[in-house]
């Protein structure tokens, strides 16, 4: 099975503010690296998919990049409605796994 | 626009099986390039891939759970199903139903979840 491991668990950040979250595969995954948004109470939201390729409605401030095996998320000029739990997931082969997730705050 | 809505008991018994039914609304569930999944996510932990069915009723199950878990679709209701026997305190969760694309292997439409205490 594919380990994924993401960095940091948490992080503080400010509005305005740029921030990383990194992802890493335990084995090469190719471009299947997909981000997902999870605010509480609500199911988790495609970001991201093929590690670079912008969902339908997501706002560009929110971008993705990598391959093989490390990844990043950025979110540039954070919005108060960006704070969530970010969540990566590799879909190269079953079973498809999530990394723990980065809690961002405030 | 297609949404997904899971259903079914939101307490379920030590060692009883645990039924969960997501319904498809806004669009067929044969159409398109698309498979079926099941997540949860237990309290205070991370999402946790379960398994995926065509619509052919090929299936794909995490092998951590592969023993217990069968899924079903029913095309003629729009439906997907999941069944995990034996069930334990650590299958306690949220689970959620999600479509997901072939291509790219990522779930772009979920459900909203359903919380499964077992108890």
């Amino acid at each position: 099975d594919i380990q994924m491991t993401q960095s940091p668990s948490s992080l503080s950040a400010s509005v305005g503010d740029r921030v990383t979250i990194t992802c890493r595969a335990s084995q090469s995954i190719s471009s299947y690296l997909n981000w997902y948004q999870q605010k509480p109470g609500k199911a988790p939201n495609l970001l991201i998919y093929s590690v670079s390729k912008l969902q339908s409605g997501v706002p560009s401030r929110f971008s993705g990049s990598g391959s093989g095996t490390d990844f990043t998320l950025t979110i540039t000029s954070l919005q108060p409605e960006d704070f969530a739990t970010y969540y990566c997931q590799q879909g190269h082969s079953t079973p498809h796994s999530f990394g723990q997730g980065t809690k961002l705050e405030i | 626009q297609v949404q997904l809505q899971e259903s079914g008991p939101g307490l379920v018994k030590p060692s009883q099986p645990l039924s969960l039914t997501c319904t498809v609304s806004g669009g067929s569930i044969s159409s398109g390039s698309f498979y079926w999944s099941w997540i949860r996510r237990p309290a205070g932990k991370g999402l946790e891939w379960i398994g995926r069915i065509y619509t052919s009723g090929s299936t794909d199950y995490n092998p951590s759970l592969k023993s217990r878990v069968t899924t079903s679709v029913d095309t003629s209701k729009n439906q997907f199903s999941l069944k995990l026997s034996s069930v334990t305190a650590a299958d306690a969760a949220v689970y959620y139903c999600a479509r997901g694309k072939w291509v790219e292997d990522a779930f772009d439409i979920w459900g909203q979840g359903t919380l499964v205490t077992v108890s």
